[in-house]
């Protein structure tokens, strides 16, 4: 298996524009989550899917920032408009439960940087 | 709400061992995982304790203790690729909440 796969793997952009960052779970993993990762507020889950639909969003920061997952084999994350402190990591992970153990698998993120 | 400390920093020796700590206070428990980091990439999984009691996997371990909300990963012969941060997370339903991380650097 690849893995979790994001895309791009790095974003460079200017603030005001909308940065859409992408992610492809794990074949047969029915929850994906988001995570932003900053060296001052460290790893944050902003939202996760469970068999495509929103469960938690309670993490997204602002209206700014929206998330989808229109089928099992891809989900995205928009920010519009983007700021300068929204520079940071983005994670996508996927997990499914074996009996009583979810481990969440995370795919390699995407470095944004707002100018 | 969820509130979990690890120190930031720990120094080592290679081939020694090392004990990195997490304390948490959760309003849910379902698991506590470890997670390590090398820079500029993702993290990946090392452990899973639900019980209390010791979890032993090759050259790593992790200790759970949950009437004191307390874990700990421990790492026996050191290697030199083993300088890396370590997250302590906590499961509440199906979410994670990461700890800030240890960053270990590992020393000749």
């Amino acid at each position: 298996d690849a893995g979790v796969i994001q895309s791009p793997r790095h974003e460079v952009t200017e603030m005001g524009q909308e940065v859409t960052l992408r992610c492809k779970p794990i074949s047969g993993h029915n929850s994906l989550f988001w995570y932003r990762q900053t060296m001052m507020r460290g790893l944050e889950l902003l939202i996760y899917f469970n068999n495509n639909v929103p469960i938690d969003d309670s993490g997204m920061p602002e209206d700014r920032f929206s998330a989808k997952m229109p089928n099992a084999s891809f989900s995205t994350l928009k920010i519009q408009p983007s700021e300068p402190r929204d520079s940071a990591v983005y994670f996508c992970a996927s997990s499914t439960p074996p009996s009583n153990q979810e481990t969440q698998y995370f795919g390699p993120g995407t470095r944004l940087l707002v100018l | 709400g969820q509130n979990i400390d690890q120190p930031t920093e720990m120094t080592a020796t290679e081939g020694a061992i090392v004990q990195i700590n997490c304390t948490y206070q959760t309003s849910g428990f379902n698991g506590l995982f470890w997670y390590q980091q090398h820079a500029g990439e993702a993290p990946t999984f090392l452990s899973y304790n639900v019980l209390d009691g010791l979890e032993e996997k090759g050259r790593f371990s992790s200790f759970l203790s949950r009437s004191k909300g307390y874990s700990y990963l421990l790492l026996k012969e050191l290697q030199m690729k083993d300088s890396a941060s370590y997250l302590c997370a906590v499961a509440a339903g199906r979410a994670l909440t990461f700890g800030s991380g240890t960053r270990l650097q590992v020393q000749p």
